[in-house]
């Protein structure tokens, strides 16, 4: 799997935009990008993933450069619930032989 | 999650005992994995399963050994847990690309 590299820590104020940068320069032709989140002392939990284009759901919405070497993920309207450490993973898709690869993501901390 | 169950939740043993770890899930994925979350190292990959029998080491699989008898079970054995196995256990499993957590077992070996 291709690294990536995030930010340590951010803060973001309750009911704003919280917008978390990651960089994955060396990713390639057939990686895709994926969001976890982490909600302290619980298991991981899938946010959102793109190839490409930019993707939105009920959660999040992931905006992936033309060149693919960067992305952000868009917490539209951030709450005190969605304070956690998000992590950034590019992997092939349908891969279960590559098991996802944690770095040590975001610390998100949302301030009322 | 409520299609994958870990347990024990809590346990906390004596160092040289045998502890084993079970991981259960409902979704019929065909991947499963273990991977172990200790303050400043994230969460590491132990071992993973690509099916019934087959299993793969992953990054920190040393003192480590799994296995995968049915689909919806895999468990995790520490033959003799040391102080340093002391952390928090998460159990995924994958079917497509997604990945589902479980809640986690706290483990503490004295």
């Amino acid at each position: 799997d291709a690294k990536t590299t995030q930010p340590p820590s951010m803060d973001c104020a309750e009911g704003r935009a919280a917008n978390l940068p990651c960089n994955h320069s060396t990713i390639s032709g057939n990686e895709y990008v994926y969001w976890y989140r982490q909600i302290h002392s619980q298991g991981p939990q899938y946010i959102i993933h793109g190839l490409k284009n930019n993707e939105t759901n009920e959660m999040a919405s992931l905006i992936i450069t033309e060149d693919r070497k960067s992305s952000t993920l868009i917490l539209p309207h951030a709450t005190l619930r969605d304070t956690a450490v998000y992590y950034c993973i590019v992997r092939v898709a349908n891969s279960g032989n590559t098991p996802l690869v944690f770095g040590k993501g975001t610390r998100l901390s949302v301030i009322a | 999650d409520a299609g994958i169950t870990q347990s024990p939740r809590h346990k906390v043993t004596e160092t040289g005992t045998p502890v084993t770890l079970r991981c259960h899930q409902t979704e019929n994925h065909r991947y499963m994995y273990w991977y172990r979350q200790d303050p400043g190292h994230g969460l590491r990959l132990i071992h993973y399963s690509y099916g019934v029998k087959d299993t793969d080491k992953g990054e920190v699989s040393d003192g480590y050994s799994v296995s995968r008898s049915k689909t919806e079970d895999f468990l995790l054995t520490l033959e003799s847990a040391t102080s340093s196995q002391t952390s928090v256990y998460f159990c995924a499993t994958s079917q497509g690309g997604g990945y589902t957590f479980g809640s986690g077992t706290r483990l503490t070996v004295v």
